[in-house]
C-alpha cells in the first residue's frame, strides 16, 4: 500500500538554525499539506500545495517557512530561523481530493 | 473561526464494552467530515469518513447530523488494540486546497 514518508524522523537544532523537512508524498497525489502538532495539543494545518504553488496557509506559516516541491517527489518545509516554539511534529500529507493521508512525522527539537 | 470540539476523556472502559464519542463542528460551510485515530506519537490514521446517512465499518459506526452541526463514533465491543486517541476532523473545500481542521481528541483505554 503507497504511503507518505517522511525524513527525519528526528531533528534536533539550535535556535535560529534552518531546518529543512523532507516529506515523500503519495505518487499520484495532487494535493499536499503540512500540518504540526506541539506535544498535548490538537494537530493544526500549515499550508497547502497545489499545482507547484501555495493555496491556501495559516497564520502560523510566516515568513520564516517556506516550502517548495523541487522535483516530481519530493516536497520540502523550511523554516529559515529557528524558535523554541517551533519544536514540535510536522506532519506531511497528501491526498487527490478525498481522503488525507499522513506521514510518519519529523519530531523537531529546538534547543 | 474554524473549530471542532471534543470531549477529551479520558474514556476507560472494559473490553467488549460499547463506548461512544461525540463531536462539535462550528464552520456550517464544512463539507467533510472524517474520524481519525492517534497512537501516542504517531501520525494520524484515517479509520473512516463520515456521512450524513451514517455508515459503519465492522464494530464502528459514524452519525453526522448537519443541522445540529454533530458528528459521533460508536464502538462496538471494546478491543484492548482500540486504546488511542480519535480525533474527529472537518474538511472545507478552498481554491486549490482541503484543509483539514482538527478537534483536540478524545483519548480512550481499553481495560482487560
Amino acid at each position: 500500500e503507497p504511503e507518505v514518508t517522511q525524513t527525519p524522523s528526528h531533528q534536533v537544532t539550535q535556535m535560529g538554525q534552518e531546518v529543512i523537512l523532507r516529506c515523500v508524498p503519495i505518487s499520484n497525489h495532487l494535493y499536499f499539506y503540512w500540518y504540526r502538532q506541539i506535544l498535548g495539543q490538537k494537530v493544526e494545518f500549515l499550508v497547502s500545495f497545489y499545482n507547484n504553488e501555495i493555496s491556501e496557509k495559516s497564520e502560523i506559516f510566516d515568513d520564516q517557512f517556506s516550502v517548495e516541491r523541487p522535483d516530481g517527489s519530493n516536497f520540502t518545509l523550511k523554516i529559515r530561523s529557528t524558535k523554541l516554539e517551533d519544536s514540535a511534529m510536522y506532519f506531511c500529507a497528501s491526498d487527490r481530493g478525498n481522503e488525507q493521508y499522513f506521514g510518519p512525522g519529523t519530531r523537531l527539537t529546538v534547543t | 473561526r474554524k473549530e471542532v470540539e471534543q470531549d477529551p476523556g479520558p474514556f476507560n472502559v472494559p473490553e467488549g464494552a460499547t463506548v461512544a464519542f461525540n463531536c462539535t463542528y462550528s464552520n456550517s460551510a464544512s463539507q467533510s467530515f472524517f474520524w481519525y485515530r492517534q497512537d501516542c506519537r504517531k501520525e494520524p490514521k484515517l479509520l473512516m469518513s463520515v456521512y450524513s446517512s451514517g455508515n459503519e465499518d465492522g464494530r464502528f459506526t459514524a452519525q453526522l447530523n448537519r443541522a445540529s452541526q454533530y458528528i459521533s463514533l460508536l464502538i462496538r465491543d471494546s478491543k484492548l488494540s482500540d486504546s488511542a486517541t480519535y480525533l474527529c476532523v472537518a474538511r472545507d473545500f478552498g481554491a486549490g486546497s482541503y484543509q483539514l481542521t482538527f478537534g483536540k481528541g478524545t483519548k480512550l483505554s481499553v481495560i482487560p
